[in-house]
């Protein structure tokens, strides 16, 4: 089985900031790999698949990067309706989450 | 617009049964993988099942093989999961999610809202 692994668990930034997210596969995954944004009491949302692929609607200060094994999910100038908990998934061999990273506000 | 809604969540007692629905509309349900997915209260997600646009093959997390059946009927749009033999770890929120292919991969790109499953004494 492929196991994510997300890094940091959590993460305090302010308005306007630039934050990035690390998820590590155990092993390579190729491009296989999406990023979710999910508010309390909401669905998830997806915003980058294909590991760097932009879904349609979602604002271009995400940005997402990597292959193989390691990844990255970079927001730009951090907006308030950016804080919320972001979650990886590999779907290169069945589907696998990472654990999720937090962004509160510091 | 492209919808995905849960039904048949509720509380049921360790050892039952429940049936969850998922009615698809504003896509083509029969040309799309399909898939579950759960969030236990205050964690983050979990990937149970999953199941071919045709129904050729269907995919279960290791938590839930052979308790849980996933299934469609594509002349309903609607898919579905049998839960048996259900535990107090499969209390959560369960959702179903399209699945989008790319290069014979699946990815989930639209979301329902979940229905609530409570496995309790």
């Amino acid at each position: 089985d492929i196991q994510m692994t997300q890094s940091p668990s959590t993460l305090s930034a302010s308005v306007g900031d630039s934050v990035t997210i690390t998820c590590r596969a155990s092993q390579s995954i190729s491009r296989w790999l999406a990023w979710y944004q999910q508010k309390p009491g909401k669905a998830p949302k997806l915003l980058i698949y294909d590991a760097s692929s932009l879904e349609r609607g979602v604002p271009s200060r995400f940005s997402g990067s990597g292959s193989g094994t390691e990844f990255t999910l970079t927001m730009s100038s951090l907006q308030p309706d950016d804080f919320a908990t972001y979650y990886c998934q590999q779907y290169n061999s069945y589907w696998t989450f990472g654990q999720g990273t937090k962004v509160e506000i510091k | 617009e492209v919808q995905v809604l849960e039904s048949g969540g509720g509380l049921v007692q360790p050892g039952g049964s429940l049936r969850l629905s998922c009615a698809a509309s504003g896509f083509t349900f029969s040309r799309y993988a399909m898939s579950w997915v759960r969030q236990a209260p205050g964690k983050g997600l979990e990937w149970v099942s999953a199941i071919t646009a045709s129904d050729d093959i269907r995919s279960y997390a290791d938590s839930v093989k052979g308790r849980f059946t996933i299934s469609r009927d594509n002349s309903k749009n609607t898919l579905y999961l049998q839960m048996n033999s259900l535990r107090a770890e499969d209390t959560a929120l369960y959702y179903c999610a399209k699945m989008q292919p790319t290069s014979g991969r699946d990815y989930v790109d639209v979301w329902g809202k979940g229905t609530t499953v409570t496995v309790s004494s």
